[in-house]
């Protein structure tokens, strides 16, 4: 069965430096999609970033890039030059056939 | 262009009461989902929906009804509220969820519901 893991349940980082929060993944599909969100303490769910599963490049969208290591089954997020606003809990996520499936999260807290 | 809305904000109902919560999206897109969030946890997938007249159970559909009718609503029904029903309730939409990409899903701002 497919399933997403994040063991990291809480983060601390300095402010300005990268941190990376880690997923993994199970599935025997070939064709899934890897994705991180972002929800602050508001608790609106904010898309950051995708990875297909047959893209060779790792994603990158401004700060934030994806570790795919696929024969690892790892899709880690890197956030570079972490900023105070950073500071909310993080989702991993993987879509199979027409559903997406989180995993529990990591808390990220930036300080200054 | 709203997005994805959803009604109400908040809500308390009494043990054995029954709601719906309702989920509106103005994207023509096919693939709708509900989730709950219970406090500290991840999103766990109640039902979903690849188009209007049809839906499917996910990882936790006891407690829950859902119907599609058209492709912009997608309510989704507690007939007899339990204590367990305590959650953060979001809706979302997508056009094609092996796509990806700026194709992403998208949320609503959630329900917030308590069971008292």
């Amino acid at each position: 069965a497919q399933k997403i893991t994040q063991t990291q349940p809480g983060m601390f980082v300095q402010e300005k430096e990268a941190v990376t929060l880690d997923c993994t993944y199970d599935t025997s599909d070939q064709s899934y999609g890897l994705f991180w969100y972002k929800q602050p303490s508001s608790g609106e769910m904010i898309f950051l970033i995708y990875q297909g599963s047959y893209d060779e490049q790792n994603a990158t969208e401004g700060r934030y890039s994806l570790n795919f290591q696929k024969a690892r089954k790892s899709a880690n997020l890197v956030i570079s030059a972490s900023q105070l606003g950073d500071s909310a809990m993080y989702f991993c996520a993987m879509t199979f056939t027409d559903k997406l499936i989180f995993g529990t999260g990591t808390r990220l807290q930036v300080f200054p | 262009n709203a997005g994805v809305t959803q009604t109400p904000k908040f809500r308390i109902l009494k043990i054995g009461q029954s709601m719906t919560l309702q989920c509106a999206q103005d994207m023509n897109h096919n693939y709708m989902y509900w989730y709950r969030q219970d406090p500290g946890m991840g999103l766990k997938l109640i039902y979903y929906s690849v188009g209007a007249g049809i839906t499917d159970k996910g990882e936790v559909p006891n407690g829950y009804n859902v119907s599609r009718s058209t492709t912009e609503d997608f309510p989704l029904r507690l007939e007899l509220a339990a204590p367990s029903q305590t959650s953060v309730y979001f809706c979302a939409s997508t056009y094609d969820p092996q796509a990806g990409g700026t194709d992403t899903q998208y949320f609503g701002p959630g329900t917030r519901l308590t069971v008292l």
